[in-house]
């Protein structure tokens, strides 16, 4: 089965400044795509940015960009010139392409924003 | 914009109730998707169904069940609820398609007392 795992319950970083979550998962597949979530307050699920594991570029999506390692089956966000609006929960999830292709989620990393 | 609704964004319900949550999305997609999430467990899934009257089992099914007897609409029923059933609940759907993305209901604060 696959697993996803985030070690970093809990990070900060300073308003402008650049932050790394990190994000580790285990699977036997080779084709799959793996997602960034972000849940602010209000709850809602808002896709982040998404991988798909035969691209061999990093994706981007403005200040959010990904390091991922297929090798290392390690994908960390990276968030440049953080803003106060990017506080919230981050979840790092797999998905398989063939099969029943649910979403596999990590456990979930708070980020707060300091002023 | 795909929306996905939840029937309800907080409920309190007592133990030994019957309690269903209602999911409604309106982009005609096949599959549909009940997660509960707890924090430092993530959201774990507990039920899918990737058709109307189909399902399948999660990895935490237990003490649950669903209902999908029309595409747009995927219910969770709790038969019997529990204290160790509150959670926060998540429904979501997405298209059939290896490229698509699912999309969430702003969720279910559930405390069963």
């Amino acid at each position: 089965a696959q697993t996803v795992t985030q070690s970093q319950p809990e990070m900060s970083v300073q308003e402008a400044e650049t932050v790394t979550l990190s994000c580790t998962y285990d699977t036997s597949e080779s084709d799959y795509y793996l997602f960034w979530y972000k849940q602010p307050p209000s709850r809602q699920m808002i896709l982040v940015i998404r991988q798909e594991a035969y691209k061999q570029q990093n994706a981007t999506e403005n200040r959010f960009s990904v390091n991922f390692q297929k090798a290392a089956k390690s994908f960390s966000l990276k968030i440049s010139d953080s803003q106060l609006g990017d506080a919230a929960m981050y979840f790092c999830a797999y998905r398989a392409i063939q099969g029943a292709q649910k979403l596999v989620f990590g456990q979930g990393t708070r980020l707060t924003i300091n002023p | 914009d795909v929306k996905v609704t939840q029937s309800s964004r907080y409920l309190v319900k007592r133990t030994g109730e019957k309690v269903f949550l209602e999911c409604v999305q309106d982009m005609d997609h096949e599959n549909m998707f009940w997660y509960r999430q707890d924090p430092g467990l993530g959201l774990r899934l507990i039920y899918f169904s990737y058709d109307v009257k189909m399902k399948e089992k999660g990895d935490i099914p237990e003490g649950y069940s669903v209902s999908r007897e029309k595409k747009e609409r995927f219910s969770l029923i709790l038969e019997s609820a529990s204290t160790n059933q509150t959670s926060m609940y998540l429904c979501a759907s997405r298209d059939r398609g290896t490229t698509t993305e699912a999309f969430f209901g702003q969720g279910t604060r559930l405390t069963v007392v």
